[in-house]
């Protein structure tokens, strides 16, 4: 089974702070993705990345950097938190191409930008 | 603009009930992938089909693709089905990328 794990459930920073949210999946997965869940919103995509340093921009990437040095782990960076960041974050790992691969999701975490 | 539809936004049924969760999508696709999130956030895969229908235990997905529209069944609803149910669906050349419904939440009275 796919493992896709994400470093902490809650997470509660100050505005302004620098905030890292890590994701690890073990199925040597190509593509990894960071999306925000919102309340009648649904799933943005904030930032995807297809293979080690490589990144694009999703739909809401304002606010938001990405890093991928090794290809299992795709950290997620708000740079100056805001309380508008306050929100459940989801990541997902999927195989590379165009072949419909199904995407695999972590348990999200729970930030709170106070 | 939302490129996929969900309805209805929220469903309340008596265990036992057949239930349907309907997606309809406005832009062409290579395939629509069925999501359930349970309480407390993870999201696990379903369903993932390009055409016709998918039966897995008590769930049903079918697929239109001309109508551009998909709907969820599930059989002898049970309270452990309680979740929400996004449908995401996946253009062509994006480079994985899918399009997410808002989801519809399900609840399951006993």
């Amino acid at each position: 089974d796919v493992k896709v794990t994400q470093s902490s459930r809650y997470l509660v920073k100050r505005t302004g702070e620098k905030v890292f949210l890590e994701c690890v999946q073990d199925m040597d997965h190509e593509n990894m993705f960071w999306y925000r869940q919102d309340p009648g919103l649904g799933l943005r995509l904030i930032y995807f990345s297809y293979d080690v340093k490589m990144k694009e921009k999703g739909d809401i990437p304002e606010g938001y950097s990405v890093s991928r040095e090794k290809k299992e782990r795709f950290s997620l960076i708000l740079e100056s938190a805001s309380t508008n960041q306050t929100s459940m974050y989801l990541c997902a790992s999927s195989e590379q191409g165009y072949s419909n691969q199904p995407q695999h999701f972590g348990d999200g975490t729970r930030l709170s930008i106070l | 603009k939302n490129e996929v539809e969900q309805s209805p936004q929220n469903l309340t049924a008596q265990e036992g009930e057949f239930i349907t969760i309907n997606c309809s999508y406005s832009v062409g696709i290579s395939a629509l992938h069925w999501l359930q999130q349970h309480p407390g956030g993870g999201i696990v895969s379903l369903f993932m089909l390009s055409s016709g229908k998918k039966k897995h235990g008590r769930l049903i997905a079918t697929i239109n693709i001309q109508e551009k529209h998909s709907s969820l069944h599930i059989t002898a609803s049970h309270p452990r089905d309680s979740a929400v149910y996004i449908c995401a669906v996946f253009p062509p050349n994006t480079g994985n990328q899918f399009y997410f419904g808002t989801g519809t939440s399900l609840t399951v009275i006993p």
